[in-house]
């Protein structure tokens, strides 16, 4: 059973960094593209970022040069580092795995809130 | 950005009636692989959003024949055959022919 599981989210302030974690289980992260989607309170989805394969990144403009998409093969495990974090960040960031051009598999999410 | 515009915004439907969601592109969803990557999703009530129809009109697995999807280029539609209860929650379109991805902003639907 394909399985993902995101943790780290939390509290944080203004400027500050936080690392999300997305745990996959029943298939392999590094043969598969894969890509974070937040959700901001009350409001709709939004892309984040993208590694595929290959190890190519992508990022959404809102987040470029503040995010890094990275992975760790030996523990199947998929990485958000987020810093300089913004009020506009506060969001529920899913992760999720590519399939035929679709967002296949979802995460439960992890809340991050940005707030002094 | 491609922009998607969904309509209607919210949907009220008596069980066991049809319902339909549209979804319009900016521009067309045609790759040059001459595949369209566009699909729907449902998200429930305090649930992540689940993959419903990918590439237009293909059901995902355990997503029920009921539920169908059609369209091409820039225009788009989900049709429910037949509502249940279990159908309720937010339905969204995406478009993954070009980044950034790009939602559109989500149709509720609830049931009379």
């Amino acid at each position: 059973e394909v399985q993902l599981v995101e943790t780290g989210g939390g509290l944080i302030q203004p400027g500050g960094s936080l690392r999300l974690s997305c745990a996959a289980s029943g298939f392999t992260v590094s043969n598969n593209y894969m890509s974070w989607v937040r959700q901001a309170p009350g409001r709709g989805l939004e892309w984040v970022s993208l590694m595929y394969s290959t190890g190519t990144t992508k990022y959404a403009d809102p987040v470029k040069g503040r995010f890094t998409i990275s992975r760790d093969n030996s523990k199947n495990t998929l990485y958000l580092q987020m810093n300089s974090l913004r009020a506009e960040d506060t969001a529920v960031y899913y992760c999720t795995r590519g399939n035929a051009g679709a967002a296949a598999g979802w995460g439960q999410g992890t809340l991050v809130t940005v707030s002094s | 950005d491609i922009v998607l515009t969904q309509t209607p915004l919210s949907l009220s439907v008596t069980p066991g009636q049809p319902a339909s969601i549209s979804c319009k592109s900016s521009q067309s969803l045609l790759h040059s692989d001459g595949k369209t990557y566009f699909s729907w999703y449902l998200q429930k009530p305090g649930q992540p959003p689940q993959l419903l129809i990918y590439e237009v009109s293909n059901r995902f697995s355990g997503v029920p024949d009921r539920i169908s999807g059609s369209g091409s280029g820039t225009d788009f539609t989900l049709k429910i055959s037949r509502v249940e209860a279990e159908d309720v929650g937010v339905y969204y379109c995406m478009q993954s022919m070009q980044l950034p991805w790009t939602f559109g902003q989500g149709t509720k639907v609830e049931i009379k």
